[in-house]
């Protein structure tokens, strides 16, 4: 059974930094592109990264570019998300997903974790 | 990138009663790579469509979904108690992948 755990949401002041982990099982991990949604407040659903199975490639929306940096340890089957600079538009529930379908920057999602809640606040 | 628009916004209905629900894309969506997921309050989206049409596994056959190029649908024949939701249209056609911004069903 396929499982995505993130953790290491919490509160945090505006330009202050975050790292989210997602540790992934049931599945070969090395072999999917991993994403991370998010889901604002009133708002609905937003994609924010990617990087692909290997690592060696890593996408951004253009709201977190230059200050959010995905990245992946195969090894220990994890996927991160470095969250700096953070602003009180970043104030999301962030999920990690995989699925099969489409290219690493834009794919259907089959597999969702349960989300944690990052609150930009001060 | 492609801007996805749903309507309506709320869709007021009582059990039973047939959903229709619609995702308009800014420009066509290559292949008709068109996603519906279903949300509900604390949890995670569930996929319930892909390929506009295709049903995810485990989805119920009340949820069907068609549509090509710029217009698509998603029809629930008859709702359920658990069918109350918010739901969203994907499209990852094109990078990067875009969420509309949702519609909620929820009792008349």
């Amino acid at each position: 059974e396929v499982q995505l755990l993130e953790s290491g949401g919490g509160l945090v002041q505006p330009g202050g930094s975050l790292r989210l982990s997602c540790a992934a099982s049931g599945f070969t991990f090395s072999n999917h592109a991993m994403s991370w949604v998010r889901r604002v407040p009133g708002k609905g659903l937003e994609w924010v990264s990617a990087i692909s199975g290997s690592g060696a490639s890593t996408y951004y929306a253009d709201s977190v570019k230059g200050r959010f940096t995905i990245s992946r340890d195969n090894s220990k089957n994890t996927l991160y998300l470095q969250m700096n600079s953070l602003r009180a538009e970043d104030t999301a529930v962030y999920f990690c997903a995989t699925g099969y379908r489409g290219t690493t920057s834009a794919m259907s999602f089959d597999y969702w974790g349960q989300g944690t809640l990052v609150t930009v606040s001060s | 990138e492609i801007v996805l628009t749903q309507s309506p916004g709320t869709l007021s209905l009582s059990p039973g009663e047939r959903a229709t629900l619609s995702c308009r894309a800014s420009q066509s969506v290559s292949s008709s790579y068109l996603a519906w997921y279903q949300q509900k309050p604390g949890q995670a989206p569930r996929l319930l469509i892909y390929g506009a049409s295709s049903r995810a596994t485990g989805i119920p056959d009340r949820f069907s979904g068609s549509g090509s190029g710029t217009d698509f649908t998603l029809t629930i024949s008859r709702l359920e108690p658990e069918d109350f939701a918010v739901y969203y249209c994907q499209q990852y056609g094109n990078s990067p992948g875009t969420f509309g911004p949702g519609t909620k069903v929820d009792f008349k």
